[in-house]
């Protein structure tokens, strides 16, 4: 069983266009967490959400609007998608909360390439 | 702001040597550090994770250090094997966060047999 799974694997998409990434884990973990690892492979936090809660939005632009029906579940809907968007999108999960969040669980990725 | 630096960025030993992975890391005022591997179009698999009141942490072949005094982290592979090829990263927990680890470039590893 997948810990941590997002649909889908790889978005190709033109510019302008509004796209989907959905997220899972069956862990049981109370934090899940958006990240974006750009072309130079650099890894950074997006969002960050605590029983559907969120915590953290790190500047990102409010184009990238994430949703957390439950605790199990984070989605990111991006609007107007532009050419720097093209990343891999990574979701992970945590056991704890707060500062010290335990070790995270990410998801294999999802490839989006803006035309 | 904590910056997390990995050198080098590549690496390619012969199969059996042992590895030595480097992380270093600004702000010694960190809750953990975590070591992961990830393969090529692949998520991040977790490896260790050293709380900082550790020195160190062991799993099979791997073992993780932490110094934080002197800001550093070394992942120690022994015995390499050609399925230990990926890119390392490691990251950091800085006081501020919500998960809001600062990650390392990475160091990609091949282990020619």
């Amino acid at each position: 069983d997948t810990a941590v799974s997002q649909t889908p694997k790889y978005l190709v998409t033109q510019m302008g266009n509004d796209k989907s990434i959905k997220c899972e884990q069956n862990l049981g973990h109370d934090t899940m967490y958006w990240y974006k690892q750009d072309s130079k492979k650099f890894l950074k936090i997006m969002f960050s959400y605590n029983n559907k809660e969120l915590i953290i939005n790190e500047t990102v632009p409010n184009r990238f609007s994430p949703k957390s029906p439950d605790k199990a579940h984070l989605n990111l809907h991006i609007n107007s998608l532009e050419l720097g968007d093209s990343a891999v999108y990574f979701c992970a999960s945590s056991p704890g909360q707060g500062y010290n969040t335990g070790e995270l669980f990410f998801g294999e990725g999802s490839r989006l390439t803006v035309l | 702001k904590q910056e997390v630096t990995q050198i080098p960025a590549a690496l390619s030993v012969p199969e059996g040597e042992n590895l030595v992975l480097n992380c270093s890391f600004t702000d010694s005022a960190i809750y953990n550090l975590q070591w992961f591997r990830q393969d090529p179009g692949k998520g991040l698999t977790s490896l260790l994770l050293i709380q900082s009141s550790q020195r160190e942490q062991t799993s099979g072949r791997l073992n993780a250090s932490l110094d934080k005094s002197s800001g550093r982290s070394t992942l120690y592979i022994a015995a390499s094997q050609p399925g230990d090829s990926a890119t390392y990263l490691c990251a950091a927990t800085p006081p501020d966060s919500w998960g809001k680890l600062q990650f390392g470039a990475g160091t990609q590893v091949v282990v020619t047999p």
